[in-house]
């Protein structure tokens, strides 16, 4: 398969509790991005790389989310202290960004229950 | 504020209908425009994406068209069939390298 795959699928963890997801992005493409999609919404731009460096974060993104993305490869995302109101469908998406295009395509997402 | 629209929020029609999915933006400086679908509990598909120099794209049954000066684009679906039903998401980038912004997306049930 070669499209943006995600681990974990389904994650259910207790409040206070750390969590950490991974990203694999479409090989050769040099942007990723994270987005967050709760119920009946769309989803909300998180925080963007191109390679390995960190170009952009929502203020959405507070100072208990981080995110990775070592070597321009994978990346991840580290929630801490988890918050019932951080239950939501974490995306990933990456695109090829050339003069002129971009195209962002998404992974099948990480479904987050904090309970 | 760069805010997207989509409305409905819901919509059911009849197998075989021809439909239109609407989505508007407030600001009309924008670098391309992508429309998605996502089933229930997945991730999203890329449909159609178009640049903003651009006033529409096709792709099988789908067509997607985009009037800047209005801040509108639309998702025209023929002859629709059951598996079509999903949600229909709009987005748009402002910024070649940027965040997509996104619409609350449209419902779409099609009945047999």
């Amino acid at each position: 398969d070669t499209g943006v795959s995600q681990d974990p699928r389904h994650k259910i963890t207790k409040r206070g509790q750390n969590v950490t997801f991974r990203c694999d992005p479409i090989s050769e493409h040099n942007r990723l991005y994270w987005y967050r999609q709760t119920l009946g919404q769309g989803p909300e731009f998180l925080t963007y790389f191109q390679n390995e460096a960190q170009l952009e974060k929502s203020r959405l993104l507070s100072d208990r989310f981080s995110a990775e993305r070592p070597k321009g490869s994978f990346s991840t995302l580290e929630i801490q202290r988890t918050e019932q109101g951080d239950s939501a469908m974490y995306l990933c998406a990456s695109s090829l960004a050339i003069a002129g295009y971009n195209e962002q395509f998404f992974g099948p997402g990480t479904r987050l229950t904090v309970l | 504020k760069q805010e997207v629209t989509q409305i409905p929020a819901a919509l059911s029609v009849p197998e075989g209908e021809n439909l239109v999915l609407n989505c508007s933006f407030t600001d009309s400086a924008i670098y391309n425009l992508q429309w998605f679908r996502q089933d229930p509990g997945k991730g999203l598909t890329s449909l159609l994406l178009i640049q903003s120099s651009q006033r529409e794209q096709t792709s099988g049954r789908l067509n997607a068209s985009l009037d800047k000066s209005s801040g509108r684009s639309t998702l025209y679906i023929a002859a629709s069939q059951p598996g079509d039903s999903a949600t229909y998401l709009c987005a748009v980038l402002y910024n070649q390298g940027g965040k997509l912004i996104f619409g609350q997306g449209t419902e779409l049930s099609v009945k047999p």
